[in-house]
């Protein structure tokens, strides 16, 4: 099956610097790349996606890139808040249906003040 | 308001004893998941299911079963319960089309003693 690896676990910076996770997967017929955010005590929520047919989406302050050569893809934050403190998933999905998300590891982001 | 409910929210259990986690979705989905997460591990796929009365097992279903008994119930049984099923478990449903969002439930804490 599709295993998926997240860089770096933890990640602190600066309230107003950017931040930047990055993901790589194995399967090469994976199409679907999602970005999870999760609180803390709560469950995890879809921020942003996209799909092997683009290489670069932004919704606000929020931008992925995929580089479908090289089986890795990225979330960029910019100008981070302390709103942005939380637990980040990346995720690729199997082609072929069953919406069978594979996530990553995990990264916890700290915005310090 | 929730349109995917755990029960229960929390749960203490003894070793070898049987534990039933329920979900119910309100979504009308015909996906639906059981993942759990553990520190350093993210969410990792337990099973799923595509339909009533039928599921599938996903990357690490050994010592777990599961039970569809209608598109809206998903249920997730440990027959014997062991410590090392001490962990978050997520249920989440996902429309039909590859590549959708999966909306999870609030999690269910579970610690096995």
């Amino acid at each position: 099956g599709e295993q998926v690896e997240q860089l770096p676990s933890i990640l602190r910076v600066q309230e107003g610097s950017s931040a930047s996770i990055n993901c790589s997967y194995e399967d090469s017929a994976s199409n679907y790349f999602p970005w999870y955010k999760q609180e803390p005590g709560e469950n995890p929520k879809l921020i942003i996606d996209i799909r092997s047919n683009m290489e670069r989406k932004q919704i606000q302050e929020l931008i992925v890139l995929l580089d479908k050569k090289a089986k890795r893809f990225s979330l960029h934050i910019t100008d981070t808040q302390p709103g942005d403190s939380a637990m980040y998933f990346c995720a690729a999905s199997e082609a072929g249906g069953n919406n069978k998300l594979t996530f990553g590891q995990g990264t916890v982001l700290s915005v310090i003040p | 308001e929730a349109a995917v409910t755990q029960s229960p929210r929390s749960k203490v259990a003894v070793t070898g004893g049987k534990v039933t986690l329920s979900c119910h979705q309100t979504n009308n989905h015909d996906y639906m998941y059981w993942y759990r997460q553990d520190t350093g591990h993210g969410l990792r796929l337990i099973h799923y299911s595509y339909v009533a009365d039928s599921t599938e097992k996903g990357d690490i279903p050994d010592g777990y079963k599961a039970s569809r008994p209608s598109q809206e119930n998903f249920s997730l049984i440990l027959e014997l319960a062991s410590l090392s099923q001490t962990a978050v478990y997520f249920c989440a449903s996902s429309p039909t089309i590859s590549g959708n969002t999966l909306y999870f439930g609030e999690g269910s804490r579970l610690i096995v003693v």
